[in-house]
């Protein structure tokens, strides 16, 4: 089970904003990684791969996205939000195969 | 450009079947999973299983295992996902993913489920 906090937040432009996934089960693989990934869905779109590997951003994606966290308990965090940034955000677990996505986090902007 | 593209919208009536399709281009198939991601109306994502062309080898989310067939045409670079008798809770969203993982010298790399189809709406009413 993932489970994602909060459901939603509402954020102004400018400002930070923080997301927690938490697995029921340890993401951390023998090769030292941890498989989880963070998707975001805009209104009307398919999701979009935002991090995968708890930490390390996908191609096009802007710097102020950061992952973190180990094992059971990951962060994502925007350090300035942006209009764009408006959707839902789901982490992934992706340890085995299929994966396990969280309930989601829908992210407003005032 | 890598893409995977999805077959129309469909809108059926309970206990017919369907099989809707997803082609991709621009990369080697065969030597990445295809999955299956559903959308039910207003609610969130859902793995329904994927497959990988090479081998066939199709995985299943425990929710779905019994209630729809996973499959390819790895020659026509398509997967594939079907119902035999179809219900109203299968009205969703029907997205065709893309799990990249590189294998190089036995050693695994993964980044993500990194390519999205636009979707396919199924319909389920009578």
């Amino acid at each position: 089970v993932t489970t994602q906090s909060p459901l939603s937040l509402t954020v102004a432009p400018g400002e930070p904003a923080s997301i927690s996934c938490r697995s029921s089960q340890s993401l951390l693989h023998r090769d030292g990684k941890n498989y989880l990934d963070w998707y975001l869905q805009r209104p009307g779109q398919s999701p979009q791969l935002l991090m995968y590997l708890s930490s390390t951003r996908a191609s096009g994606v802007p710097d102020r996205f950061s992952g973190s966290g180990s094992g059971t308990d990951f962060t994502l965090k925007i350090s300035r939000v942006e209009a764009e940034d408006a959707g839902v955000y789901y982490c992934m677990a992706a340890l085995q195969t299929p994966g396990t996505f969280g309930h989601g986090t829908k992210v407003e902007i005032k | 450009e890598v893409q995977l593209v999805q077959s129309g919208a469909e809108l059926k009536k309970p206990g017919e079947s369907l099989k809707i399709s997803c082609t991709g281009s621009g990369y080697s198939f065969t030597n990445y999973w295809i999955g299956w991601v559903r959308q039910m109306p207003g609610k969130g994502l859902e793995w329904m299983g994927l497959i990988y062309p090479g081998d066939s080898d199709t995985r299943y989310g425990p929710s779905f295992r019994g209630q729809v067939t996973i499959s390819v045409d790895k020659a026509n670079n398509i997967a594939y996902l079907q119902w035999s008798s179809l219900q109203a809770s299968d009205t969703a969203v029907y997205y065709c993913v893309r799990r990249n993982v590189v294998a190089v010298a036995n050693v695994y790399y993964y980044y993500g489920i990194d390519v999205w189809g636009r979707g396919t709406t199924v319909t389920v009413s009578s």
